[in-house]
């Protein structure tokens, strides 16, 4: 099991309504990520944040956005919910910014399944 | 064009064959590749990486790179039950960090 955790573990919405998906990063961990996996699919990375501040984003609209806390801790927040945001959102966490070494590892969460009806 | 294209299965093996399994990639720039390994309700965990330039063994796990064709395989010899999950390949993020994954092999292993 990895230090990251990820609540709630599922939810139900409907069309048009707002969500908000929490993550808590490994201990000393300073930078997360978030991505969508659809059923069938990889993970489709949404953004990241780095000390608090956005620093790299997909290809999402913008009711897709995020928060990081002093204590890195994260949300994720999307608007408007549609049909297609039925996934599995995955929280990841590193310690560093990105050093494109392999042992710059992101540990993910167990995910939160998002049902849109 | 996705930069990685993997065939999704599902694949289904008995218990002890060998798994192969598959990815191509179109951007000759990336400095190694991974295999994440993904239980069902379950964030994908990674399982190993390969530097673009050879192979490696980890077990029973075999990843493997070929730059010419740009391909790159995942062997699991003797697979057990244990062995069913969803196998992710990924290559380098970017300076970012950000990963690319392909569409994962669902692989299931019979008794």
């Amino acid at each position: 099991e990895t230090g990251v955790t990820q609540s709630p573990t599922h939810l139900i919405k409907t069309r048009g309504q707002q969500v908000t998906l929490r993550c808590s990063s490994q201990s000393g961990h300073n930078t997360v990520s978030w991505y969508q996996q659809a059923l069938g699919q990889g993970p489709q990375f949404i953004f990241q944040y780095y000390r608090e501040e956005e620093n790299g984003r997909g290809n999402f609209p913008p009711r897709f956005s995020g928060l990081q806390f002093p204590n890195y801790s994260s949300e994720l927040n999307v608007n408007a919910l549609e049909l297609d945001d039925s996934a599995l959102y995955l929280c990841a966490s590193r310690g560093g910014q990105g050093t494109g070494f392999p042992t710059d590892t992101q540990y993910f969460g167990p995910g939160t399944r998002l049902t849109v009806l | 064009q996705k930069e990685v294209e993997q065939d999704p299965g599902p694949l289904s093996v008995p218990e002890g064959a060998i798994v192969s399994l598959n990815c191509t990639y179109s951007n000759s720039a990336f400095q190694y590749f991974m295999w994440y390994r993904q239980y069902s309700r379950k964030g994908p965990e990674l399982l190993m990486y390969t530097y673009s330039s050879g192979n490696k063994e980890d077990g029973r796990f075999t990843a493997q790179v070929d730059k010419s064709s740009k391909y790159i395989s995942l062997f699991i010899r003797d697979s057990q039950p244990s062995d069913s999950a969803t196998y992710l390949c990924a290559p380098s993020p970017d300076s970012w960090g950000k990963l690319q994954f392909g569409a994962g092999t669902q692989v299931v292993v019979t008794p």
